[in-house]
């Protein structure tokens, strides 16, 4: 059965830090790993990331992918308030399913 | 503005009465996909339609059923809710499969069958 593992599942850092988030998957026929941001509200996409030690970046956000040892990294560096979220990834499949798993998030608090 | 709507945002309900969430896109995606969210065990599909006329279960079909006639239209329909489906309800749609493209996500809908 397809899974995907995050961890930690919670995490309290204080503004400035920089947080790693990870992800674990076991997808047969992986295609690509997706990760996204959930505040108190629906999930907004962050990465897609399909090949593996390409680096995905958008600000402070960054994000790497291992396919040989079947993870993904999230990074945050000099993290805000506003950061503070569930941050989700996902593993998709290629051909035939078209299924998403999703792990069950990280939920990162950032304190002033 | 492209986005994906979904209604209602909030639903209480009584066991066994049927209910229609709607779920609708502007931004002609071929994919769509319904979840739910439950405490601890994240985020499920339900069902996804890869486009007209097309869909397929996903992890937990179970009492659920659902039809896209049209492109932009994915509803999702629970014949006979029960306490057990009490969660939050996200419809999602991507101009490819899933795992291809971004998924953009509806605001949610939150259902408490009593």
């Amino acid at each position: 059965e397809d899974k995907v593992v995050q961890s930690p599942l919670s995490l309290v850092v204080h503004e400035g830090d920089t947080v790693t988030l990870n992800c674990s998957y076991e997808v047969t026929n992986f295609r690509s790993l997706l990760w996204y941001k959930q505040e108190k509200k629906a999930p907004t996409f962050l990465f897609m990331l399909t090949s593996s030690g390409i680096e995905k970046k958008s600000g402070r956000l960054s994000s790497i992918l291992d396919k040989k040892e079947l993870f993904s990294i999230l990074n945050i560096t000099a993290t805000q308030t506003g950061d503070s979220a569930v941050y989700l990834c996902a593993g998709a499949p290629q051909g035939g399913s078209e299924k998403l798993v999703f792990g069950k998030g990280t939920k990162l608090t950032v304190n002033p | 503005e492209a986005q994906v709507t979904q209604n209602p945002r909030y639903l209480i309900t009584v066991t066994g009465k049927k209910l229609t969430v709607t779920c609708s896109q502007n931004m002609n995606h071929e994919y769509m996909s319904w979840y739910r969210q439950d405490p601890g065990l994240g985020l499920r599909q339900i069902y996804y339609s890869m486009n007209v006329e097309v869909t397929d279960k996903g992890d937990v079909p179970e009492g659920y059923k659902v039809s896209r006639k049209e492109k932009r239209n994915f509803p999702l329909i629970l014949e006979s809710p029960s306490p057990n489906q009490t969660s939050l309800y996200f419809c999602a749609s991507s101009l490819l499969a899933g795992g291809k493209d971004t998924q953009y996500f509806g605001p949610g809908t939150r259902l408490t069958v009593l």
